[in-house]
């Protein structure tokens, strides 16, 4: 039984569209992240939220919205789709206070 | 600008002997520091973790030390086995930060049968 889940796994599509990733945790953990592997392969903090409200809100272009209609879930949103958003997206949840986050598998985007 | 850098993009050793991944960071206020595993398509898996604290902690054949004069941790896999052959993740946090974890660039172990 995963223990964070995303879907879809891979998405490929057009630039200008929009489009949504879903990530569900099974862990009852009260915080959700998404982080975005680039190019380079540096993972980076994108946004967290803890029990439905918004923590952290990195440098971001607010083409990206996530939304957390509960505790289990954080979905991530992204209008107008560009090129350079091409990146493996992981969601992650941990219980914070210096516990370890756990990572779903992530979602592949490619923007053609 | 970096903050945890890991300078070796790539390590092999053979089955059985020990393997070393190096960490450094930049930033004082982290005080909690962790090593996460990743295989191609999937996700990274947590390893072990240490506090600013202590200096050392071990699970297994895994322990991280940490050296916070030096701003420096480490990573030992006693014995290495072929299936410890993954990218290595750095990462650390600070009290305050939001739990935000950063992450080094990792580094690829690769042991050898």
């Amino acid at each position: 039984d995963t223990a964070v889940s995303q879907t879809p796994k891979y998405l490929v599509t057009q630039m200008g569209n929009d489009k949504s990733i879903k990530c569900e945790q099974n862990l009852g953990h009260d915080t959700m992240y998404w982080y975005k592997q680039d190019s380079k392969k540096f993972l980076k903090i994108m946004f967290s939220y803890n029990n439905k409200e918004l923590i952290i809100n990195e440098t971001v272009p607010n083409r990206f919205s996530p939304k957390s209609p509960d505790k289990a879930h954080l979905n991530l949103h992204i209008n107008s789709l560009e090129l350079g958003d091409s990146a493996v997206y992981f969601c992650a949840a941990g219980r914070g206070d210096h516990q370890p986050q756990h990572f779903g598998d992530g979602t592949r985007l490619s923007i053609l | 600008d970096q903050q945890v850098k890991q300078n070796s993009p790539s390590l092999s050793v053979q089955e059985g002997r020990i393997s070393i991944l190096n960490c450094d960071y930049t930033n004082s206020m982290f005080d909690y520091f962790l090593w996460y595993k990743k295989y191609p398509a999937e996700g990274p898996t947590f390893l072990i973790s240490i506090s600013s604290i202590k200096d050392k902690n071990e699970d297994g054949r895994f322990t991280v030390f940490l050296n916070k004069s030096a701003k420096h941790l480490s990573l030992h896999i006693v014995p290495s086995q072929p299936g410890d052959s993954a990218v290595y993740f750095c990462a650390a946090s600070s009290q305050g930060g939001s739990e935000k974890l950063v992450f080094g660039k990792g580094t690829k172990l690769t042991v050898n049968p």
